[in-house]
């Protein structure tokens, strides 16, 4: 069974571009989850899918920060414009039910 | 919304020592406590899990163990190895949430050979 696959797997950009991350969760896995660790900090909740709906984003930080989920299979997370803040890992999550599986994560630095 | 505490940051034993980490949670509604495990360059991967109507659990050389009335969980780590240095995360959640989960800050350990 193929696990959380995430796109790309680094990406480094200047302050003021655009960059979208990728998510594509495991097969049949309706709850897909975008979560961001900032310089050694917690693991903290941006939001939550559920199929193509979005069932909770009170995590995003902010109007920069864009999630879609068409169709209800891959996920992509865009932000517009980049702010040096916004450096961390983005890590995907899906879960069928309880268990959560991990992708490997995006490193996005802004420079 | 729910919040996480987890302690200590960071954790360094000597080899077949054993690691203790300990987590509170706010939300009294949390019903789920998974422990990730994520290595150097890995994925967090769910390494025990524990829901609130049991107090312990065991798995080989790892144990959970959650206190309901005072809202916090633990993970004990027995015999440690060099395998098992790696960054710890706990987390809360609750079902009727869809599992969504909270997570505390993580505990970097490193087993000392």
């Amino acid at each position: 069974e193929a696990g959380v696959t995430q796109f790309p797997s680094h990406s480094v950009i200047e302050k003021g571009q655009t960059v979208t991350l990728r998510c594509d969760p495991i097969s049949g896995h309706d709850n897909l989850y975008w979560y961001r660790r900032v310089m050694g900090k917690e693991i903290k909740f941006l939001l939550h899918f559920v199929k193509e709906s979005k069932q909770d984003e009170s995590g995003m930080p902010n109007n920069r920060f864009l999630a879609e989920r068409t169709g209800g299979t891959y996920s992509t997370l865009k932000v517009q414009p980049a702010e040096l803040e916004d450096s961390g890992v983005y890590f995907c999550a899906s879960s069928h039910q309880a268990e959560a599986f991990f992708g490997q994560g995006t490193r996005l630095t802004v420079v | 919304g729910e919040n996480v505490e987890q302690h200590p940051s960071t954790l360094s034993v000597q080899e077949g020592d054993s690691a203790v980490i300990k987590c509170t949670y706010s939300d009294s509604a949390s019903n789920y406590f998974p422990w990730y495990k994520q290595e150097l360059g890995k994925r967090p991967q769910l390494i025990i899990d524990i829901r609130s109507n049991v107090g312990e659990k065991k798995d080989q050389r790892i144990a959970v163990t959650l206190n309901k009335t005072a809202k916090h969980f633990s993970l004990h780590i027995t015999e440690t190895q060099p395998e098992d240095s790696a960054v710890y995360f706990c987390a809360a959640s609750i079902r009727s949430n869809d599992y969504k989960l909270s997570f505390g800050a993580g505990t970097t350990v490193t087993v000392r050979a």
